[in-house]
């Protein structure tokens, strides 16, 4: 079964260190997503991606964020200067127009 | 702001058990509600809900959508530890293929031998 591929699984950094977080979407969807979830809270919409832009975003999604599609199968989350409440878990996700969304395993991700 | 409330927020029973899962929701432009399994990591898919009334079910589990009143119930019968898991409810919202869902706080099932 097709699957979304994130890397990396866990990372660790300094707070103001810049980040990025890669996803592999499944080759034929056409909308990309990012979700992140706090620990012990629930998961959150960043930002969605269709057409090669950005199609919606979330009041999280602020100027510290950006996402890009580089190469036609790479999809990446950027966090310019991590501060410690960027910690969670980064889910992408994408979808055909029609069906549910399928997502990855998440990058756990821990600013210190 | 839409919302996404799901009741209880965790849950001990049995194995054997049959369990009801309870979403209800405010939207502006609703077009689907989704469930989905999160264990360890990933939240799974389910269940896409877009018209009232008709129960989708896979295995011991179903589920059924009512816009009329804004809930959606989820149902596991014989229930088993591998259902051990949280369950989350989503709301997408009309307006386009590229909307973002809102998920509620999800129900923490645990399932005793």
């Amino acid at each position: 079964e097709p699957e979304v591929t994130q890397t990396p699984s866990h990372q660790v950094t300094q707070m103001g260190q810049e980040v990025i977080l890669r996803c592999v979407p499944i080759s034929n969807h056409l909308y990309f997503y990012w979700y992140r979830q706090i620990l012990g809270q629930k998961v959150e919409f960043l930002v969605s991606f269709y057409n090669n832009e950005i199609s919606e975003k979330s009041e999280i999604f602020d100027d510290q964020f950006s996402v890009e599609r580089p190469d036609g199968s790479n999809f990446t989350l950027k966090i310019r200067s991590t501060k410690l409440e960027d910690s969670a878990m980064y889910f992408c996700a994408s979808r055909t127009g029609t069906y549910g969304y399928t997502f990855g395993s998440g990058t756990r991700l821990t600013v210190v | 702001e839409d919302k996404v409330v799901q009741s209880p927020l965790s849950l001990v029973v049995h194995e054997g058990d049959t369990v009801t899962l309870n979403c209800s929701y405010e939207v502006t432009n609703f077009r689907s509600l989704l469930w989905y399994k999160q264990e360890k990591k990933a939240p799974t898919f389910l269940f896409m809900l877009t018209s009232s009334g008709i129960e989708k079910k896979s295995g011991r589990l179903s589920s059924i959508l009512d816009k009329k009143e804004l809930f959606s119930i989820l149902n596991i019968t014989a229930t088993q530890t591998g259902d051990s898991a949280i369950y989350l409810c989503a709301v997408l919202p009309s307006g386009g293929g590229a909307d973002g869902l809102t998920f509620g706080k999800g129900t923490h099932l645990i399932i005793q031998p």
